[in-house]
């Protein structure tokens, strides 16, 4: 079993819908949260980064953190085309040495 | 401010030829990272520097892979010699430090072996 998973879809939403990316992770270590956007052919860039459980919220982006479930999510309002992207999760932890996790990402298609 | 810069874009080699990949972090990053990522996968690191120093490589596959970070700011990342299954993309990343959890990505360089 992985560290962290996370369904690769590809997810296909029309404009304007609301989309939710999750992921599930086993290691209670973790610590820190983050959510990267990358575009084809492109590096990753951080879209959120979350340390306690809660949300987080930033413009059109919600991120959650349910730290008893072992769960993450990531929130889109009012998708645009321009979301269309694959979405990764990742996270931190500081036990027993520096380690940071990726989840294999999410395609996500928003269709005008 | 500019971003992570890397080297080439793309390259095509034949098994068995090395190949180098070069970094430039962004300026004033301590840390910084080479990652592999394989398609339809996330990133998984390869090494790790803080400065001029290795602090992680314990997923580098030393009998091919070798990487330097001479005077703590450019870095590059060799394999020799190539096999089919080191085709990915390589990505290079970088963070104030270990203790910064923001790490910047430069685009990566996809490589293709034949």
């Amino acid at each position: 079993q992985k560290e962290v998973e996370q369904d690769p879809g590809p997810l296909s939403v029309p404009e304007g819908a609301i989309v939710s990316l999750n992921c599930t992770y086993s290691n209670s270590a973790f610590q820190y949260f983050m959510w990267y956007r990358q575009y084809s052919r492109k590096g990753p860039e951080l879209l959120m980064y979350t340390y306690s459980s809660g949300n987080k919220e930033d413009g059109r982006f919600t991120a959650q953190v349910d730290k008893s479930s072992k769960y993450i999510s990531l929130f889109i309002r009012d998708s645009q085309p321009s979301d269309s992207a694959t979405y990764l999760c990742a996270m931190t932890a500081y036990t027993g040495g520096f380690k940071t996790i990726f989840g294999a990402g999410t395609r996500l298609f928003v269709k005008a | 401010e500019a971003g992570v810069v890397q080297s080439p874009r793309y390259k095509i080699i034949e098994k068995k030829q090395p190949v180098a990949f070069w970094c430039n972090p962004i300026s004033g990053h301590n840390t910084l990272y080479w990652y592999l990522q394989n398609l339809g996968q996330g990133p998984e690191l390869l090494i790790r520097y803080e400065n001029e120093e290795a602090v992680d490589d314990s997923q580098l596959p030393k009998d091919r892979f070798s990487a330097e970070r001479l005077k703590g700011v450019d870095s590059t990342l060799k394999i020799q010699p190539a096999e089919l299954g080191d085709s990915a993309v390589y990505l290079c990343a970088s963070s104030l430090d270990s203790g910064s959890d923001t790490q910047y990505f430069g685009p990566g360089t996809r490589l293709t072996v034949l």
